[in-house]
């Protein structure tokens, strides 16, 4: 079964430096997003992205944050200067259309100190 | 106001029991998805099930019933037959909205639910 596909599983950064986080979802989905969840609590939307555009986005994802979709099948989520409190497992999904259910990739644990 | 609702802290259910994890959610909107995802102690969101505001019926998936209520604004998931992998936490989540662009999913807190053997 298709799946979405994150890398790395696990980033570990220091403050102030950037970080990409890689994401290959399933090939026929159209919708693609970033959401973020802080250890132990709930699950967070960052961004949504269809057709090769930001389609909505949360107060979360301010300036520092950015997306792109170079090559038709990567999605990555830019980082410019991390944070402490960027600290979180984020997770990318796709979809195949807007009533379909999301599908998750396993995530990266993103930790910076 | 909370979009969604899970208010129950944790759960216990004895294996092989049924169990019902509670969900309540709030939109004006007329079309309207309900989703359930169970993320276990190894990190992954795995979808379980999905609920139309215009399904006339209940969704079933499996053990995965969604005991779906509109007037009271409920979308409980039923979990028959109990099985210990079926500890996780689960998320009860909605997508509101006719329009492809606005197609994100909103979480609620999630459960924690146990399975005694």
């Amino acid at each position: 079964e298709p799946e979405v596909t994150q890398t790395p599983s696990h980033q570990v950064t220091q403050m102030g430096q950037e970080v990409i986080l890689r994401c290959v979802p399933i090939s026929n989905h159209l919708y693609f997003y970033w959401y973020r969840q802080i250890l132990g609590q709930k699950v967070e939307f960052l961004v949504s992205f269809y057709n090769n555009e930001i389609s909505e986005k949360s107060e979360i994802f301010d300036d520092q944050f950015s997306v792109e979709r170079p090559d038709g099948s990567n999605f990555t989520l830019k980082i410019r200067s991390t944070k402490l409190e960027d600290s979180a497992m984020y997770f990318c999904a796709s979809s195949e259309r807007w009533r379909r259910a999301l599908h998750f990739g396993n995530g990266t644990r993103l930790t910076v100190t | 106001a909370q979009k969604i609702t899970q208010t129950q802290p944790g759960m216990f259910v004895q294996e092989k029991e049924a169990v019902t994890l509670d969900c309540t959610y709030d939109t004006s909107d007329p079309s309207y998805g309900l989703f359930w995802y169970k993320q276990p102690s190894s990190g992954e969101m795995i979808f379980l099930i999905y609920q139309g505001s215009y399904d006339q019926q209940n969704a079933t998936e499996g053990r995965y019933s969604l005991n779906f209520q509109k007037a009271r604004k409920s979308a409980n998931l039923v979990i028959s037959a109990s099985q210990l992998g079926d500890s996780a936490m689960y998320f009860c989540a909605m997508r509101e909205g006719g329009t492809g662009a606005n197609s994100k999913l909103t979480f609620g807190k999630g459960i924690t639910l146990s399975v005694r053997p």
